[in-house]
């Protein structure tokens, strides 16, 4: 039982790449979500599903794009990268409405030149 | 914008001393969590106290509540270098999406 499982670990982009951070659950979790955390701070919500087939936008959306492509599986997707969106970026999941706990992946550390 | 302020920024103590952390928010909540973040790791949930809770336990862990000032503190008793971390509060609010908003942390170092 893996958890929240996250690909790849560190990235370092270019100003203007593109690419797709993977999430995936063992845990038949209804909910899952997208945060990234800068420097000191806490976590930012860019991106969440609360169930397979719904997302919605968080606090941070601009510049991100996200699939939920089935119940285990959750990507999130930088189209054209900028130095700000240099980060670590972390995935959680959660059971259900009455499940508010949320369990995280350990990360992936994204670097844009 | 972050719901939480957490306050101190940055704890350093000594082990088996007591560590307390406290949190505030802005809006009305469902519930209020803790979690601890290792050096380089994901966040992993700690306790959550609900609204018409106004302390809860967990092991050496203690939580109040106080909905009228829209606070909350965490405490460790008896630290150990393992509870060096980051800890962070985070609110689900009354209305709305089961959503976590976080606040910016707390670090804590324990010092042996």
């Amino acid at each position: 039982n893996a958890g929240v499982t996250q690909t790849p670990k560190f990235q370092v982009l270019k100003t203007g790449q593109s690419m797709t951070l993977q999430c995936a659950q063992d845990m038949n979790h209804n909910s899952m979500y997208w945060y990234r955390q800068d420097p000191g701070m806490g976590l930012r919500l860019i991106y969440y599903s609360a169930s397979e087939g719904t997302t919605d936008k968080g606090e941070v959306p601009n510049g991100y794009n996200v699939s939920r492509l089935n119940k285990r599986e959750f990507s999130l997707r930088l189209e054209s990268a900028a130095p700000s969106q240099t980060s670590v970026y972390f995935c959680a999941s959660r059971g259900g409405w009455y499940q508010e706990t949320q369990y995280f992946g350990p990360g992936t550390r994204l670097l844009v030149l | 914008s972050q719901q939480g302020e957490e306050d101190p920024q940055a704890l350093s103590i000594q082990e088996g001393e007591n560590a307390t952390m406290n949190c505030s928010y802005k809006t009305s909540i469902n519930n209020l969590q803790w979690y601890r973040q290792n050096s380089g790791r994901g966040l992993v949930h700690l306790i959550l106290i609900r609204s018409n809770e106004r302390e809860k336990h967990s092991g050496r862990l203690r939580v109040t509540l106080d909905t009228s000032k829209k606070s909350s503190s965490l405490l460790i008793t008896a630290s150990r270098a393992a509870d060096t971390a980051s800890y962070f509060c985070a609110t689900v609010p009354l209305y709305g999406a089961q959503k976590l908003v976080f606040g910016q942390g707390t670090r804590l170092t324990i010092n042996p």
